[in-house]
């Protein structure tokens, strides 16, 4: 069965540390994949999304990811955290149809971040 | 492109009364979603379409909950009789080809049933 796994429910890093949140999935072929980032109160945005080709993939917000086909995995990376960067983070994997855009979303990993 | 706009953004109501919410996709987006999120049950995907007609609602949770898009510029979500396990965030998102299957999401509706 299609899944995505994000261990880390909270993660609190200092202002100016780097930062990894973990996603892994479970998913027959390779799949789409998707980072998305979610402010108090406001709806998700997208940080970055990997198809195909390329393995580590650049976003917006200084945010990277990088797929690994053998672990499974699609960690969000970022060198320096910046206060504004707390908020709550999902990972997402699909589609669970091929030719459809229906994704299943992770339970999300909050990042709380100390000045 | 002002983005997905949704309302109201927050909505509180009594039990067994009717919400509709609404949502305005970004032009041109031809995929629009509407998605509830609770602290419990995380992200849940209830209905998709396509072209404004419906193509999974496997996830409305019951047939009090019912989806509508008249048209390629508005989307209704529709729960009657509302009930307080109802209570959540509700997101409508869209897409499209040009977007490389990524959601823009609008803000929100904030439902409390009482």
């Amino acid at each position: 069965a299609q899944s995505v796994t994000q261990p880390d429910i909270h993660i609190t890093v200092s202002e100016g540390a780097s930062l990894e949140l973990r996603c892994n999935y479970s998913y027959g072929a390779t799949p789409y994949l998707f980072w998305y980032v979610q402010s108090p109160g406001q709806g998700l945005q997208l940080l970055l999304k990997y198809f195909s080709g390329d393995t580590l993939v650049q976003g917006i917000k200084g945010f990277e990811a990088e797929f690994k086909r053998s672990q499974s995995s699609f960690n969000l990376r970022k060198p320096s955290v910046h206060w504004s960067d707390a908020a709550e983070y999902f990972c997402a994997v699909g589609p669970v149809t091929s030719g459809t855009y229906k994704y299943i979303f992770g339970t999300g990993t909050r990042l709380k971040v100390l000045a | 492109d002002a983005g997905v706009i949704q309302s109201p953004r927050h909505e509180v109501t009594e039990m067994g009364q009717e919400v509709t919410l609404r949502c305005k996709p970004i032009s041109g987006h031809d995929y629009l979603f509407w998605y509830r999120q609770t602290m419990m049950r995380g992200l849940e995907l209830l209905i998709y379409f396509n072209n404004n007609v419906p193509i999974d609602d496997s996830g409305m949770p019951e047939d009090r909950f019912s989806a509508k898009m008249p048209n390629a510029s508005f989307s209704t979500l529709k729960i009657q009789p509302s009930e307080p396990r109802d209570s959540a965030v509700y997101f409508c998102a869209s897409s499209d080809l040009q977007d490389n299957y990524g959601y823009t999401f609008g803000s929100g509706t904030r439902l409390t049933v009482v």
